[in-house]
């Protein structure tokens, strides 16, 4: 079956410096989504990715899918004491009807 | 307001008791899911149903049973069946700008 792997697992990281989480499909995509969870909180659905090489950006958040269509990262810049939490990525394949999430990667900060 | 509610958020349980978590939503989506999430893990998929009165078997259905009698309610059963029933669940229900997943605030559900 597919399998969405992200690493790393975990990530710890001094407020302001930049951070780059890795998603990657055994199986060609439609789209990829992702989904950021705080402690203690549900997931929240942050962005959608659908074309080949498409990037997109939120604020410090900057969302990229690969050219093959089977693997994602999110870049944060000058992360701060906020962006706490545990981000998922999902993949969707092709006329597919359900989501495959990654493992995610939990995001610690050290102010 | 516009939302998925479960209850309870927190809930207790002897072994080999079958206990049933709520799901209602409000945002007159179709399509409704169950995951659960264990500590440090992924969200894995149990049910999903697409439309009333229909549903299909996720990726670790074994073990728990659904209904979808209404389009705002999809209850999940966790049974006795179920080997290790401890973790977090969260219900969800599909947006339909991106096919985005909705999720409720989800229960936790530990078996003593």
């Amino acid at each position: 079956g597919q399998q969405v792997m992200q690493i790393p697992q975990y990530q710890h990281v001094q407020e302001g410096e930049d951070f780059t989480t890795y998603c990657n499909s055994s199986t060609t995509l439609s789209n990829i989504q992702w989904y950021k969870q705080r402690p203690g909180g549900h997931p929240v659905f942050l962005i959608q990715l659908v074309k080949s090489g498409e990037v997109k950006k939120q604020k410090r958040l900057t969302f990229q899918f690969g050219e093959a269509k089977k693997n994602s990262s999110l870049h944060i810049t000058a992360t701060q004491t906020t962006d706490v939490g545990t981000y998922f990525c999902a993949g969707r394949r092709a006329a597919g009807n359900k989501l495959t999430f990654g493992g995610g990667t939990r995001v610690l900060v050290k102010p | 307001d516009g939302g998925i509610t479960q209850s309870p958020k927190y809930l207790f349980r002897k072994e080999g008791q079958n206990v049933t978590l709520s799901c209602e939503q409000n945002l007159n989506h179709d399509a409704m899911y169950w995951y659960r999430q264990d500590p440090g893990q992924g969200l894995r998929l149990i049910y999903y149903s697409q439309i009333v009165n229909d549903f299909q078997k996720g990726d670790i259905a074994e073990g728990y049973s659904v209904s979808r009698e209404k389009k705002e309610s999809f209850p999940l059963t966790v049974t006795s069946a179920q080997k290790n029933p401890t973790a977090f669940y969260l219900c969800a229900s599909k947006g339909q700008e991106y096919n985005e997943q909705f999720f409720g605030p989800g229960t936790r559900l530990t078996v003593l």
